[in-house]
C-alpha cells in the first residue's frame, strides 16, 4: 500500500507570493495533519483536520490556511509568503482523530523563499 | 520555555555502543511519548510509543518513562551505522486530538 504521500517535493517561492501544498492520506484514513519543520528544529503542529473539518490549529498566522476534500486528501496554503515560511512541511495521516493512532508521516515538501 | 527540551547534540558513537537520547517537559498533561526516527531528507518514522509511565522494550530499542520527573529517555542497544539519524521525542494531552509536540531533535552518527 502507497504511505502518505506529498506533491510537490520541493518548492522555491519569493517573498510575498502564496503556495499551495498537497498531501493524500494513506487509504482508509480520515485525519491529516500539517506540521512546518524548519532546519534543525523539531516539527511544529500547524492544523488538524478530520473528516474535512479543522478539529486544531497550531500557533501559526492567519497567512496560513486549510482544508480537505472529501477524498480526504488536503490542501495547506500559505499567503504572503516570508523568507521565515521557509522549511520542511511534513502531512501526517491517522485512521482517527483522537485516542492514541499512530501518525504516519509523509516525505515532505522542502520550501524555500527567497 | 519550550514545553519540550531535548539536545540536540550531535551525538557520535562507535557502532556497538549504547545509546541513551532524553528529552525532559514542562506540561504534566502529556500522557503519551513518542520516539521518532527521521533520516535525511525524509518524514519521521515512529520507532516506539508509550502511554503515561513505565517502560516498553522492542528489539534492540527501550523507552522509558517517568512522569513524576517529567523525564522521558530511549536507548539503543548494539548501536548500527543504519541507526544514524536525527531523533525526536514527541507528546501528546489526553484531549489534544492529533497534535502532537515535538523536541528539537538529537543528531547521532554510529561510526563502523
Amino acid at each position: 500500500d502507497a504511505g502518505v504521500t506529498q506533491s510537490p517535493t520541493h518548492l522555491i517561492k519569493t517573498r510575498g507570493q502564496q503556495v499551495t501544498l498537497r498531501c493524500s492520506p494513506i487509504s482508509g484514513h480520515k485525519s491529516v495533519s500539517w506540521y512546518q519543520q524548519v532546519l534543525g528544529q523539531g516539527p511544529q503542529f500547524i492544523f488538524q483536520y478530520y473528516e474535512k473539518e479543522e478539529r486544531g490549529r497550531g500557533n501559526f498566522p492567519d497567512r496560513f490556511s486549510a482544508r480537505q476534500f472529501p477524498n480526504y486528501s488536503s490542501e495547506l496554503n500559505v499567503n504572503a509568503l516570508l523568507l521565515g515560511d521557509s522549511a520542511l512541511y511534513l502531512c501526517a495521516s491517522s485512521y482517527l482523530a483522537g485516542f492514541y493512532n499512530e501518525q504516519f508521516f509523509g516525505p515532505g515538501t522542502r520550501l524555500t523563499v527567497l | 520555555q519550550k514545553e519540550v527540551e531535548q539536545d540536540p547534540g550531535p551525538l557520535s558513537v562507535p557502532e556497538g555502543a549504547i545509546v541513551s537520547l532524553n528529552c525532559t517537559y514542562s506540561n504534566s498533561a502529556f500522557q503519551y511519548f513518542m520516539w521518532y526516527r527521521q533520516y535525511s531528507r525524509k518524514g519521521p518514522e515512529l520507532l516506539m510509543y508509550t502511554y503515561s509511565s513505565g517502560n516498553k522494550e522492542d528489539g534492540r530499542f527501550t523507552a522509558q518513562v517517568d512522569k513524576s520527573s517529567k523525564y522521558i529517555s530511549l536507548f539503543i542497544r548494539d548501536s548500527q551505522p543504519s541507526d544514524s539519524a536525527t531523533y525526536l521525542c514527541a507528546m501528546r494531552r489526553e484531549t489534544s486530538g492529533s497534535r502532537l509536540t515535538f523536541g528539537e531533535g538529537t543528531q547521532l552518527t554510529v561510526n563502523p
